[in-house]
């Protein structure tokens, strides 16, 4: 069965703490790999697309990478306005030569002043 | 202007109730998708579009009902409502490329619906 797992569930950070949100994943025929940030009550943002191992984005504080289980997001000196849910999603083929997303629960981010 | 936006943003309704969450989008995307999310899990897949005469099954569409009005409109019904369908419902876009065959998911604001 596909699925993602993200880690942990919830993060506390200090302002300027730097760490690493993980996000593994079991599928057949990993056709991209996705982080979106969402904010209470509000819908997911997209941040980074991933689609091979070895590659990295960078977006400000936040740096992506992929391996072949897995991928990291890592936050580097958090600022309380990186404070949010980071979801991970994965794009694998399905039913009708379709494909799909697959979301992981994602890691609540708190990072306090 | 938010490029994908959804109606209403908030909704109460009573068990048995048919409601329709409307969704528009100015990003000129062919395909479209309605998701929801339950405190604790992932998003799910309820429908979706490719183009106007291309509407498909997720993973959870029993309950639901869509309709693809044009490009840029997907609503989503609940033809009678029920308790265990309260969540929060997203609509999305993608900027599929056929050349590629990669796309990005952009989603809406969102709408939380209550049934009682």
């Amino acid at each position: 069965e596909d699925q993602v797992t993200q880690s942990p569930e919830a993060l506390r950070l200090q302002e300027g703490e730097s760490s690493s949100l993980n996000c593994s994943y079991t599928v057949s025929g990993l056709r991209g790999l996705f982080w979106y940030r969402q904010d209470p009550g509000k819908g997911p943002e997209f941040l980074f697309t991933l689609y091979s191992a070895g590659e990295e984005k960078e977006k400000e504080r936040l740096k992506a990478t992929l391996t072949k289980k897995e991928s990291f997001l890592h936050i580097t000196a958090p600022k309380p306005e990186d404070s949010a849910t980071y979801l991970c999603a994965v794009r694998i083929y399905w039913q009708g030569g379709s494909e799909k997303l697959v979301f992981g629960k994602g890691t609540k981010l708190t990072v306090n002043p | 202007d938010a490029d994908v936006t959804q109606t209403p943003r908030n909704r109460i309704t009573k068990t048995g109730k048919r409601i329709m969450l409307e969704c528009s989008q100015t990003k000129g995307h062919d395909r479209m998708y309605w998701y929801r999310q339950d405190p604790g899990l992932g998003l799910r897949l309820i429908y979706y579009s490719f183009d106007v005469k291309d509407i498909n099954k997720g993973e959870i569409s029993d309950g639901y009902s869509v309709s693809r009005q044009a490009q840029a409109k997907f609503s989503l019904s609940l033809e009678s409502a029920i308790p265990n369908q309260t969540a929060l419902y997203f609509c999305a876009t993608s900027d599929f490329r056929y050349t590629s065959g990669q796309e990005t998911q952009y989603f809406g604001p969102g709408t939380r619906l209550l049934v009682l």
